[in-house]
């Protein structure tokens, strides 16, 4: 079964900091890759997604991520955090097969504190 | 548009009872879905659907139930509710591989 690997469950940055997140999946054939926020209280929203063509995506408020196809990643990245980035990523994996229903697989999440 | 509706977004329930969740859209996604959410598990999937009268089991489907008669509605129903079915639930939808969207959340409390 496909899974994905999120590597980091807490991160806590000091404003103006760089962040990588890492994202790992499992799953060999052509996926669509997405990363999404949650802010706090809020329901997920969608921050950029992969589905071919340049490997690193711009999303908004400044975050991009890589997608790395020989190590199976696709890291979330922003050279400078606010305190309006605390929240929690999901990196998520479309696996675009009939066999795996389509399925939206999420990691576990990351939870992102940002100290003034 | 309005997006992904999910009512109601609160709910206290006694073990054993029963209710249904509902969820709709309007944006003639064929794919739905319904995650749990709890601290440190991420979104687990319960049940997703491909189409109106076609759907099937996720990850932790146990206790759950759904059903698809239109494109629009996707309700999940508990069928005796445990408090190991106290969570946050996410309705979901999306247009084949593409971006999936979320309803705002049902926050449920199973004493």
């Amino acid at each position: 079964a496909q899974s994905v690997s999120q590597h980091n469950h807490h991160v806590i940055l000091s404003e103006a900091a760089s962040l990588e997140l890492g994202c790992n999946y499992s799953y060999g054939g052509t996926v669509n890759l997405f990363w999404y926020v949650q802010y706090p209280g809020q329901h997920l929203q969608l921050l950029l997604k992969y589905f071919s063509g340049d490997p690193l995506v711009k999303g908004i408020k400044g975050f991009e991520a890589e997608f790395i196809k020989s190590k199976f990643s696709f890291n979330l990245r922003k050279p400078s955090v606010q305190w309006s980035d605390t929240a929690e990523y999901f990196c998520a994996v479309n696996a675009l097969s009939q066999s795996s229903g389509y399925a939206l697989n999420f990691g576990k999440g990351t939870s992102l504190l940002v100290t003034p | 548009n309005a997006g992904v509706t999910q009512t109601p977004k609160f709910q206290v329930l006694k073990t054993g009872q029963s209710m249904t969740l509902q969820c709709a859209q309007d944006m003639n996604h064929e794919y739905m879905s319904w995650y749990r959410q709890d601290p440190g598990m991420g979104l687990r999937l319960i049940h997703y659907s491909v189409g109106a009268g076609i759907t099937d089991q996720g990850e932790v489907p146990n206790g759950y139930n759904v059903s698809r008669s239109t494109t629009e509605d996707f309700p999940l129903r508990l069928l005796s509710a445990a408090p190991s079915q106290t969570s946050v639930y996410f309705c979901a939808s999306r247009l084949g591989g593409d971006t999936q969207y979320f309803g705002p959340g049902t926050r449920l409390t199973v004493l």
